[in-house]
């Protein structure tokens, strides 16, 4: 069965620019979350989505934002790129939404923003 | 807020040592608890959780109790591998489960 599979796997854009990145849950899976890992450093949460709806939302600027589709994939949009917003993001599903439910991580996409 | 925070690194150990990394959180409710491991080349993947107090979690060997009253969930294992070279990485659902924190990570080198 596939994991979940992420894409780009590599995307260098300019300050002021939009990015958007895409994941696709593993088959049967309806959560999807969104975290930032700079390097050195942990994953921080960004968005949770299930059924289509926002569960949650960590600490991060309107400029972020997050969509999950009949199909349960996700798309991730950042505006405004800063050079900030350099890092590996982190795409995650689960079957269902928050608590005890175990994450399946995919290999992230490496955002540059020169 | 919430938050999770674990034992820097990186830490070495020779092969067939006993390993503790700690870890300790900070959580309004009652979060679950997560060990993640990122073995080099690799994505992040569960290795234990432990959703209530006095749960214990355990996989591959490695161990961790949540511990309510010292707000703690340190992982540990009895004799370490060159193969469990990684980083570790505590992390925390909150009460709504809506929330998640992740603590970070401590870089483990098994040497032979």
């Amino acid at each position: 069965d596939a994991g979940v599979t992420q894409s780009p796997t590599h995307l260098i854009k300019t300050r002021g620019q939009h990015v958007t990145l895409r994941c696709s849950p593993i088959s049967g899976h309806k959560s999807v979350s969104w975290y930032q890992q700079v390097l050195g450093q942990g994953p921080q949460f960004i968005f949770q989505y299930y059924e289509k709806e926002e569960r949650g939302r960590g600490n991060f600027p309107d400029r972020f934002s997050a969509r999950q589709f009949p199909n349960y994939s996700s798309e991730l949009n950042v505006n405004a790129l800063l050079l900030g917003d350099s890092a590996l993001y982190l795409c995650a599903s689960s079957m269902l939404a928050g608590g005890p439910n175990e994450q399946y991580f995919g290999p992230g996409t490496r955002l540059t923003v020169t | 807020g919430d938050s999770v925070t674990q034992m820097e690194g990186p830490v070495t150990l020779s092969e067939e040592a006993f390993l503790t990394i700690n870890c300790t959180y900070t959580a309004t409710g009652y979060p679950s608890l997560f060990w993640y491991v990122q073995y080099p080349g690799e994505g992040l993947q569960l290795l234990l959780k432990a959703t209530k107090a006095d749960d214990k979690g355990s996989n591959k060997g490695f161990e961790a109790t949540y511990r309510k009253e010292t707000t703690s969930f340190h992982l540990e294992k009895g004799s370490v591998q060159v193969s469990d070279s990684a980083v570790y990485f505590c992390a925390l659902s909150d009460g709504t489960g809506n929330q998640f924190y992740f603590g970070t990570g401590t870089s483990l080198t098994v040497i032979p």
